[in-house]
């Protein structure tokens, strides 16, 4: 089945830097999801991209899906303490199942 | 507008035992997917519920099992309980198979 990797594991920033998780697969993918999980609750839907080489911002949030659809990456400009998590990238089948990454913790220091 | 909620929150089992975990989906949702989420892992996919039967499943033994009422809402039941079976487990809620899921606070398994 389809997996995907994360990179890097972990990421520690001070407030105002930028940010950047990179998630990778060796197959084409139909999709990516990314979702955001804080400290202590559950994974939180963000945004899905589903076209070769897609861009779509959410204020200080770009994501990228690349042309041959099989890496995608979240940047977020200006970090804040607000946006400290770990952030999941995520493929979706056609048949329903979704498979996450193992994530990348970002960590904010103000 | 009630969102994805699951019970109990927390649970201590023993070795051996059985457990059953619920999930209510957020309203207008049919589809139910339940994830084992480990400590510092991301999310695996134990299986999917759609019209009260198990449409899809990932790589758990037969240990898992689940069940989807008529009312959309599921359960998630484990038996013989090992060591390993400790994390949290998470219920998601979607309208059809492959939109974004939505999930629910979870319910943190510890197996001593």
């Amino acid at each position: 089945g389809q997996q995907v990797m994360q990179i890097p594991q972990y990421q520690h920033v001070q407030e105002g830097e930028d940010f950047t998780t990179y998630c990778n697969s060796s197959t084409t993918l139909s999709n990516i999801q990314w979702y955001k999980q804080r400290p202590g609750g559950h994974p939180v839907f963000l945004i899905q991209l589903v076209k070769s080489g897609e861009v779509k911002k959410q204020k200080r949030l770009t994501f990228q899906f690349g042309e041959a659809k099989k890496n995608s990456s979240l940047h977020i400009t200006a970090t804040q303490t607000t946006d400290v998590g770990t952030y999941f990238c995520a493929v979706n089948t056609n048949a329903g199942k979704s498979t996450f990454g193992d994530g990348t913790t970002l960590t904010v220091k103000p | 507008d009630a969102g994805v909620t699951q019970s109990p929150t927390h649970l201590i089992k023993t070795r051996g035992q059985q457990v059953t975990l619920r999930c209510s989906p957020k309203s207008g949702h049919d589809t139910v997917s339940w994830y084992q989420q480990a400590l510092g892992q991301g999310p695996q996919f134990i299986f999917q519920y759609y019209e009260e039967e198990e449409r899809q499943r990932g790589n758990f033994p037969d240990r898992f099992s689940g069940h989807q009422f008529p009312n959309y809402s599921s359960e998630l039941n484990v038996n013989a309980l090992l060591l390993g079976d400790s994390a949290l487990y998470l219920c998601a809620s979607s309208l059809k198979s492959n939109s974004p899921l939505h999930f629910g606070n979870g319910t943190r398994l510890t197996v001593t």
